[in-house]
């Protein structure tokens, strides 16, 4: 019964492809985010969607795209990747006035070779 | 293993004895602080958290205490137990920020039995 679900787990792809990563959430939370996780263990927010709508919008190379079909699940779609995408990718997701912040997902470690 | 060569601030401690753990934080007017922790290979794990309106909380074998004179927050875990061992984040939200959490850069901790 896992709260907030990615997939996949673990994902290795070559330079120049293009690939998706799928986060879920069945806690009923109203806003879900992506954050990226450098090899410093850095965390960084990437995107937030409350009610499937953008909220925030960092400072992200434009082949990052979010897509939130409902407010249960909240993707990540990356074109012609390159080698600096290389990190652990997290969901996470909160309810209103952050009590208790982010639940986050276990991470999507994304290696680009 | 998976933090090798990081390079993050680390406390080393021994099992049974209190940790401090210590956290600058970047902006004055950020109202709400959580401590989260990480384990390897898992996503980044709810602790404790205080708004500004307090300078101490208390959880189970957890406190946190707020000082925004000097922009610091620490984790005080007290009779550290192994399990304790992992990458400790503070994270900041602003107001009107649209739920957005900036996180620090994590200290590792390690509880030698």
């Amino acid at each position: 019964d896992t709260a907030v679900s990615q997939t996949p787990k673990y994902l290795v792809t070559q330079m120049g492809n293009d690939k998706s990563i799928k986060c879920e959430q069945n806690l009923g939370h109203d806003t879900m985010y992506w954050y990226k996780q450098d090899s410093k263990k850095f965390l960084k927010i990437m995107f937030s969607y409350n009610n499937k709508e953008l909220i925030i919008n960092e400072t992200v190379p434009n082949r990052f795209s979010p897509k939130s079909p409902d407010k249960a699940h909240l993707n990540l779609h990356i074109n012609s990747l390159e080698l600096g995408d290389s990190a652990v990718y997290f969901c996470a997701s909160s309810q209103g006035r952050l009590n208790y912040g982010y639940t986050f997902g276990s991470g999507t470690r994304l290696t680009v070779v | 293993g998976e933090n090798v060569g990081l390079h993050l601030p680390t406390l080393s401690v021994q099992e049974g004895d209190n940790s401090i753990i210590n956290c600058a934080y970047s902006n004055s007017a950020s109202d709400y602080f959580i401590w989260y922790k990480q384990e390897s290979g898992k996503g980044p794990q709810f602790i404790i958290d205080i708004r500004s309106n307090m300078d101490k909380r208390q959880g189970q074998r957890v406190t946190v205490l707020l000082n925004k004179t000097v922009k610091h927050l620490s984790l005080q875990i007290a009779a550290t137990q192994p399990g304790d061992s992992a990458v400790y984040f503070c994270a900041e939200n602003l107001p009107r920020s649209n739920y957005k959490l900036t996180f620090g850069k994590g200290t590792l901790l390690t509880v030698n039995p």
